[in-house]
């Protein structure tokens, strides 16, 4: 299957400072990507869609001027968390369709773990 | 978006089939019936997907119900590396004009024994 990258793989960040988490699909041009949350024990948590060149979508009750999301071209998309808090410590996923939007099978990356001390 | 029931947790014994049930009882006809699964600290992994005929890969096989209510996902020989969450997720694919998306319920942990 298609190969979807995250940088960094961990991340260790003080409160109130601002993290950078790339997603790359590494073999495939991704017409759409997706970012999720997953806290321990729990299922993934879509925070944001977002498409190539466009303004991302947010889910209800993510703060988008908090996670801010750029798809920049068509095999990178980067999620900031701004100003981070010890509460948005969670693992972060992102996920990547490429080809047409219907009927395409997305691809996840291998997450990144975030905490906020 | 069509909501999925699984069992929380299943065992299995290695080298044995395992048969993994999702009820679906709301999909509509333009839902797709998709699996994934989580291996611990990884990312979900893609298994396989369907629409009305059962669906067969290197991974696992989909046996989809006649009335598409219900699915069933088989694994046919159980292997350690096989121990994860899985997930069987909905994705509506209609031609509305803005991209469908995955929503993840609890998924199905499934444990592998020796």
């Amino acid at each position: 299957g298609a190969v979807v990258s995250q940088h960094p793989s961990w991340v260790i960040c003080k409160s109130g400072t601002s993290v950078k988490i790339e997603c790359r699909s590494l073999d495939f041009q991704a017409t759409t990507m997706f970012w999720y949350r997953q806290f321990p024990k729990q299922s993934l948590m879509l925070m944001a869609t977002s498409n190539e060149g466009s303004k991302a979508t947010y889910e209800q009750g993510v703060e988008k001027d908090k996670f801010l999301i750029n798809h920049a071209s068509l095999t990178l998309s980067t999620l900031t968390v701004t100003s981070a808090h010890p509460e948005d410590s969670s693992f972060y996923i992102c996920s990547a369709r490429s080809g047409s939007v219907f009927r395409s099978t997305q691809y996840f990356g291998p997450g990144t773990r975030l905490t906020v001390l | 978006d069509a909501k999925t029931t699984q069992p929380n947790s299943m065992e299995s014994n290695e080298e044995e089939p395992v048969h993994l049930p999702c009820n679906h009882s709301t999909i509509s006809g333009t839902d797709y019936i998709h699996w994934y699964r989580q291996l611990p600290s990884q990312g979900p992994e893609y298994v396989i997907h369907g629409l009305t005929s059962n669906v067969n890969n290197r991974m696992a096989s989909l046996a989809i119900a006649e009335d598409r209510k219900s699915s069933t996902l088989i694994l046919h020989r159980a292997t350690l590396r096989d121990a994860a969450v899985y997930y069987c997720i909905l994705r509506d694919e209609k031609n509305t004009g803005t991209a469908s998306k995955l929503t993840f319920g609890t998924g199905t942990r499934l444990q592998v024994t020796l």
